[in-house]
């Protein structure tokens, strides 16, 4: 159980345009989903932690208008990059947190997005 | 301000055991995290400590010391699939997730 998938996996685009990555908890309703950005060689950085329902809370240094993400319901959070840019290009992991207090963050697989 | 730090990378041998250190300073403590992960994937869960002690897990094994801030990985008989970087996170008052740099680990035949 516990299975948290995202879409796509990897994704190339081109310079302004924008891409959606949708981040889906496929057996378990996830109240609070993260998004994070993991450059090469580099830890995780927690973007934004957005709970079902609400408005998403950004970390400092992250552009919510450039950042928008929904959680529309306990099961789907989509992040989407609007205009972007080449240094946007990484790998976006996005996690779950169930309703039963799990202390345990569900990863998905991630998404690389490379923007030309 | 709050801080995780681990060794940036380890070296060990096929069949040997490793343990991965981790020290932290956060804004309180509601737990701390192992992670493993392979390159370019995402962080698969190992382990989660909140009492001092130690928790087994088949070749994993994760300690914790609350009083002195520090935490460490042991994995015993070295498998060379083990080679990925292990990251420590610990979970602040405010149930936020602080995360370490990783410690990349290499294993050689």
């Amino acid at each position: 159980g516990a299975v948290v998938s995202q879409h796509p996996s990897w994704v190339i685009c081109k310079s302004g345009t924008s891409v959606k990555i949708e981040c889906r908890s496929l057996d378990f309703q996830a109240t609070t989903m993260f998004w994070y950005r993991q450059f090469p060689k580099q830890s995780l950085m927690l973007m934004a932690t957005s709970n079902e329902g609400s408005k998403a809370t950004y970390e400092q240094g992250v552009e919510k208008d450039k950042f928008l993400i929904n959680h529309a319901s306990l099961t789907l959070s989509t992040l989407t990059v609007t205009s972007a840019h080449p240094e946007d290009s990484s790998f976006y992991i996005c996690s779950a947190s169930g309703t039963s207090d799990t202390y345990e963050q569900y990863f998905g697989p991630g998404t690389r997005l490379t923007v030309t | 301000g709050q801080n995780i730090d681990q060794p940036t990378e380890m070296t060990a041998t096929e069949g040997a055991i490793v343990q991965i250190n981790c020290t932290y300073q956060t804004s309180g403590f509601n737990g701390l995290f192992w992670y493993q992960q392979h390159a370019g994937e995402a962080p698969t869960f190992l382990s989660y400590n909140v009492l001092d002690g130690l928790e087994e897990k088949g070749r994993f094994s994760s300690f914790l010391s609350r009083s002195k801030g520090y935490s460490y990985l042991l994995l015993k008989e070295l498998q060379m699939k083990d080679s990925a970087s292990y990251l420590c996170a610990v979970r602040d008052r405010d149930y936020q997730l602080i995360w370490g740099a990783g410690t990349k680990l290499i294993i050689k035949p």
